[in-house]
Formats: structure tokens, C-alpha cells, sequence
């Protein structure tokens, strides 16, 4: 069974740091890679997702993220991170592709960010 | 999103009470899920359902049933509630036709069982 690892519990950072979220997953095969992020007291929205094509993929506020295929990995970047970025954010893969109904999640990274 | 709505968003119950979370969507989405998060342990699938006549157990389904009564609703019950069911639970929708199997969110109900 595929699983999701996601690197750090709890990350805290000044405004305007870069911030890198860690994510590796197992499964061999064909996957899709998704990012979603939580906001406090809010549902899960997507922040970015990789199906095919370019490996570096850009999302919504400045996000990307980037597929490396060799290592299992798919992190998430952001140069310049901002107070309302303050969320906690989660890594899903869907192994196997589309002819998989089912999006393993990650446990989680709480995003504190510092005024 | 208003696309996705979830009802109630807060309940507090007792053991052994028998609670019913209800889910409905104006996406027009075939999948639905239900999911339960718990702080430290991400999000963890409950049931599933494809149409209204397919039901499946997911990973965490023991002291929970579904009812998918018509593509736009999908209830989970917890048919005699126990204090360690006290999480938030998500249900999500998802497009059938769409290959990358996005899913896409209600709001939550946050559930506490004395």
C-alpha cells in the first residue's frame, strides 16, 4: 500500500523566509501528486497538483512545487512566505494514477509564520 | 466552497448516542468520501462511494455506515458513539471523468463524544 511522508510536524518561520515542505511517498508506479492546504478553521483546498508533463509545478499564492521522480519526492517551495500563509498543509498521492479512486495523505506540516 | 456542504458543522453528543453527519454537493460529482482527521494523523478515509449503488469500507471504517441516498448526498453514522470517534470529519466529491482524481472539500463537522 502506497504511503505519504511528510518530513516536519511544525515548521515556524519569519515573513519573508523561504519555506520548503518535504514530502516523499511510496509507490513505484504512476502517480498523481497534490498539495492541499488548510487555513485555520477552514476545509482542505488544493493548492497545486502534478499529473504529467513539466515536473515543476506552479500553484495558486506563489506556491510550487516540484516532482522529482528519482527521489519519491514532491516539495513544496516558496520563496518569500507571507503571515496568511499560517496553515497547516498536506501532501496526497494517488497511485496509480487516474484508474485509482484513492488519495493517500500525508500527516500533515503546521505552517507557523511570524510577523 | 459552497459546492460542497456539510450539516451539522458542530456536534457534541454522548456515548452510545447514535449520530448521523450528512453531506450533499451541487458539483454533480460521482465519488464521494468520507474522511476523519485527527491532529498528528492527517486525513483518513473512511467510506467511499463511486454511485449510488457502490459502497466501499476504507481504511478506518469499524463503528461507521453510509448511506449514499442519491448522487448528491452521502451520510456517514456512527451507529452507537464512542469517545475516541471525537474528530473532524470531511466528506469530499470527486469527478469520475477527471483522470487526476482532484478532490474538493466541505467544510467540515467537528464531532465531540462525551
Amino acid at each position: 500500500a502506497q504511503s505519504v511522508s511528510q518530513h516536519n510536524h511544525h515548521v515556524i518561520l519569519s515573513e519573508a523566509a523561504s519555506l520548503e515542505l518535504g514530502c516523499n511517498y511510496s509507490y513505484g508506479g504512476t502517480v498523481n501528486l497534490f498539495w492541499y492546504v488548510q487555513y485555520p478553521g477552514q476545509h482542505l483546498q488544493l493548492l497545486l497538483k502534478y499529473f504529467s508533463g513539466d515536473p515543476l509545478v506552479k500553484g495558486i499564492k506563489g506556491f510550487e512545487a516540484e516532482f522529482i521522480k528519482s527521489k519519491f519526492s514532491f516539495n513544496l517551495r516558496k520563496p518569500s512566505v507571507q503571515w496568511s500563509d499560517t496553515a497547516e498543509y498536506f501532501c496526497a498521492v494517488n497511485a496509480g494514477g487516474g484508474s485509482n479512486y484513492k488519495l493517500t495523505f500525508g500527516k500533515g506540516t503546521l505552517l507557523t509564520v511570524n510577523p | 466552497d459552497a459546492d460542497v456542504t456539510q450539516t451539522p458543522r458542530n456536534r457534541i453528543t454522548k456515548t452510545g448516542k447514535r449520530i448521523m453527519l450528512e453531506c450533499s454537493q451541487t458539483k454533480g460529482h460521482d465519488r464521494m468520501y468520507w474522511y476523519r482527521q485527527d491532529p498528528g494523523l492527517g486525513l483518513r478515509l473512511i467510506y467511499y462511494s463511486f454511485d449510488v449503488k457502490d459502497i466501499n469500507k476504507g481504511e478506518i471504517s469499524d463503528g461507521y455506515s453510509v448511506s449514499r441516498q442519491a448522487q448528491a448526498k452521502f451520510s456517514l453514522s456512527l451507529e452507537s458513539a464512542i469517545p475516541n470517534q471525537t474528530a473532524l470529519y470531511f466528506c469530499a466529491t470527486s469527478d469520475l471523468l477527471v483522470r487526476e482524481n482532484e478532490q474538493f472539500f466541505g467544510p467540515g463537522t467537528r464531532l465531540t463524544v462525551l
